[in-house]
């Protein structure tokens, strides 16, 4: 069975891009949640999508957002980049229901040059 | 405050040691607990999950939950340099979906 996958795996922007990550969770897999992970914060809820909804929300600036698609493949997206918003994005997908074991994939290295 | 705190070590040991790794925690909302090992340039992947207090073990790992003292442990027995990475503690309250709150992560070195 095939493991989560995001794309790419690395990018390099500058200040004041946009970006978007991609993230296709375990086939059966409805949840998706995404986080940040930096050396100084450590890993970090974004925010999750069941069913194309956002269920729940970490504290973020409106700069980052998601969606999910009907065959629960997510999208996250980061405008107006910061030199702080270089991290570590990582995609985790889980069965349906709450409280679910959820796995990660490799992630997405960010470079905000 | 953070809502989990976690040692970040570094923690070295020799091949074959017992390993003690521990998180505490102050939101005694949390009800589900997770263990997870990433290896440099990797994901987070799962070792654990528990519901509540109580012991879990599978094969060379055991996680002990102690809600009353809002204490987490996950023990590795026979370390091998293969267990070399970095454990992250997880944990969530359960009513409001899927939201993780992380450990800062140990990093364990087990020597050959």
């Amino acid at each position: 069975k095939a493991g989560v996958t995001q794309t790419p795996r690395y990018l390099i922007k500058t200040r004041g891009q946009q970006v978007t990550l991609s993230c296709s969770p375990i086939s059966g897999h409805r949840s998706v949640s995404w986080y940040q992970q930096t050396p100084g914060q450590g890993l970090q809820f974004l925010f999750e999508y069941f069913s194309e909804t956002q269920r729940n929300k970490g504290n973020f600036p409106g700069r980052f957002s998601g969606r999910q698609f009907s065959n629960s493949r997510s999208e996250m997206n980061v405008s107006t980049l910061e030199l702080g918003d270089s991290a570590l994005y990582l995609c985790a997908s889980s069965p349906v229901g709450s409280n679910q074991p959820q796995h990660f994939g490799d992630g997405t290295r960010l470079s905000i040059l | 405050q953070k809502e989990v705190e976690q040692d970040p070590g570094p923690l070295s040991v020799p091949e074959g040691a017992i390993v003690s790794l521990n998180c505490t925690y102050s939101n005694s909302a949390f009800q589900y607990f997770m263990w997870y090992r990433q290896y440099s340039r990797k994901g987070p992947e799962l070792l654990m999950y528990t519901y509540s207090s109580g012991n879990k073990e599978d094969g060379r790992f055991t996680a002990q939950v102690d809600k009353s003292s809002k204490y987490i442990s996950l023990f590795i027995r026979d370390s091998q340099p293969s267990d070399s990475a970095t454990y992250l503690c997880a944990m969530s309250a359960g009513e409001y979906g899927n939201k993780l709150v992380f450990g800062a992560g140990t990093i364990l070195r087990v020597k050959s």
